[in-house]
């Protein structure tokens, strides 16, 4: 199975500031024959269900604000959101989608400082 | 708008069954690989399984194989889980989740509410 890890686990970030979410997955989640990671990020606040902000590590879903940008390939993957805002308060998950068992990294809570 | 409700959820004893249904509205099932994806109480997300646009192709976590079933029955627009022997772990908020296309390898692009499923004597 590919593990996915997240660093930090939790990041306060001030309102206007850049909030930087790293991933890593244990095997590659790169197709070579199409050269895409098959790497999401996901958005889920409390009493809501997930929402999908990133697809193929750099795609961003339709209607996602472009502040949310997700960039890396293989393993290692970073989602950074470029200016915080409150309704940004989440916890973050970066999923692979790549093999089964598909498997998320355990969550980033990021919150104002 | 695209919209998927869960339904079926509840309290069950240890050893118990549940069936989850995923009703679809505002889009076609039959173009999309379909998934459920488990959030256990103050735990992270968890995929469950994923079938197939024909439903000839199913995968599990190994925590629920042999154990859950899942199907679609694409004239009712409607995905299920058959949860059978149910242990205190299968405890959680499930939900239902489209894929980004027909292929298995997407990702969870459209998610329901969820339906909340309690093991416990």
């Amino acid at each position: 199975d590919i593990v996915m890890t997240q660093s930090p686990d939790s990041l306060p970030v001030s309102l206007g500031e850049r909030a930087t979410i790293n991933c890593k997955s244990s095997q590659s989640v790169l197709y070579s024959s199409n050269n895409k990671s098959y790497l999401a990020w996901y958005q889920h606040k409390p009493g809501q269900p997930p929402k999908l902000l990133i697809y193929w590590a750099s795609t961003r879903e339709s209607g996602v604000p472009d502040r949310f940008t997700g960039s890396g390939s293989g393993t290692d993957f970073t989602l950074t959101i470029s200016s915080l805002q409150a309704e940004d308060v989440a916890v973050y998950y970066c999923q692979q989608h790549f093999s089964f068992p598909f498997t998320f990294g355990p969550g980033t809570k990021v919150d104002i400082k | 708008e695209v919209q998927l409700a869960e339904s079926g959820g509840g309290l069950v004893q240890p050893g118990g069954s549940l069936r989850l249904s995923c009703a679809a509205s505002a889009f076609t099932l039959t173009s999309y690989a379909m998934s459920w994806v488990r959030q256990a109480p103050g735990k992270g997300l968890e995929w469950v399984s994923t079938i197939s646009v024909s439903g000839d192709s199913t995968y599990y976590a190994d925590s629920v194989k042999g154990r859950f079933t899942i199907s679609r029955d694409n004239s009712k627009n409607t995905l299920y889980l058959q949860m059978n022997s149910l242990r205190a772990e299968d405890t959680a908020l499930y939900y239902c989740a489209k894929l980004t296309s027909a292929s298995c390898y997407g990702a969870f692009h459209i998610w329901g509410q969820g339906t909340v499923v309690t093991v416990s004597s």
